[in-house]
């Protein structure tokens, strides 16, 4: 089993649609998550970290099941600009580094 | 503020050059990342520097040698690069190693190697 597995899509969605990806890591040790969005070309700009008890930011909203190690981002609303490849990031324990998804891409159609 | 830059935005080097990529952030982070990035992958690590010391180096080719001058400072000096290592490099930083700590990326340097 891969370490972070995403689904790589593409998910193409219509403006104002709601949007999930979910995302399954297999170290149950792992301590802390991330979500970055990159868009094509660019660096990973860091979106989220992800808490046990779940986190919104505006139109995003994050949850962790660490029982079924998955975490989930959830977009409402989506704009054209969400277009981009969001990538699950997992940082196992200690000064492990980070691994990270291979990403899933959206692409928001007005 | 959440930023760290790099130089050369893009670099076109020949195999038998040697060039160095520069990071900076301003942040107070005590540890800096060096990545390599292909076409449709994730970021691969390559190095960590943890309070200005090489913490982890994943098995990276000696033509690729890290530097940390100072505390803001990151270097990747190139050597006798072949033109498979052509990749957006990214430099990143975090507030201290370890879970919890989230890690800030600079826009990259794109090189090629011809």
């Amino acid at each position: 089993r891969k370490e972070v597995e995403q689904d790589p899509g593409p998910f193409n969605v219509p403006e104002g649609a709601t949007v999930a990806f979910n995302c399954t890591y297999s170290n149950s040790a792992s301590q802390s998550f991330f979500w970055y969005r990159q868009d094509c070309r660019k660096e990973p700009k860091l979106l989220m970290s992800v808490y046990s008890s779940g986190n919104e930011d505006g139109r995003f909203t994050a949850q962790l099941n660490r029982a079924s190690q998955y975490i989930s981002l959830l977009i409402r609303d989506s704009k054209l600009s969400d277009s981009a490849t969001y990538l699950c990031v997992v940082n196992p324990s200690g000064n492990t580094p980070l691994v990270f998804g291979k990403g899933t891409r959206l692409s928001v159609i007005a | 503020d959440t930023e760290v830059t790099q130089t050369p935005k893009h670099l076109v080097m020949g195999m038998t050059n040697k060039k160095s990529l520069k990071c900076e952030q301003h942040m107070g982070h005590r540890a800096m990342y060096w990545y390599k990035q292909k076409a449709k992958k994730p970021p691969e690590l390559m190095f960590v520097y943890s309070y200005e010391k090489l913490s982890i180096n994943e098995s990276v080719p000696s033509r690729f040698s890290p530097e940390c001058p100072n505390s803001s400072l990151l270097n990747l000096h190139l050597h006798a690069l072949q033109p498979e290592d052509s990749a957006l490099y990214l430099c990143a930083s975090s507030q201290e190693q370890g879970p919890g700590f989230e890690q800030y990326f600079g826009p990259g340097t794109r090189l090629t190697v011809t």
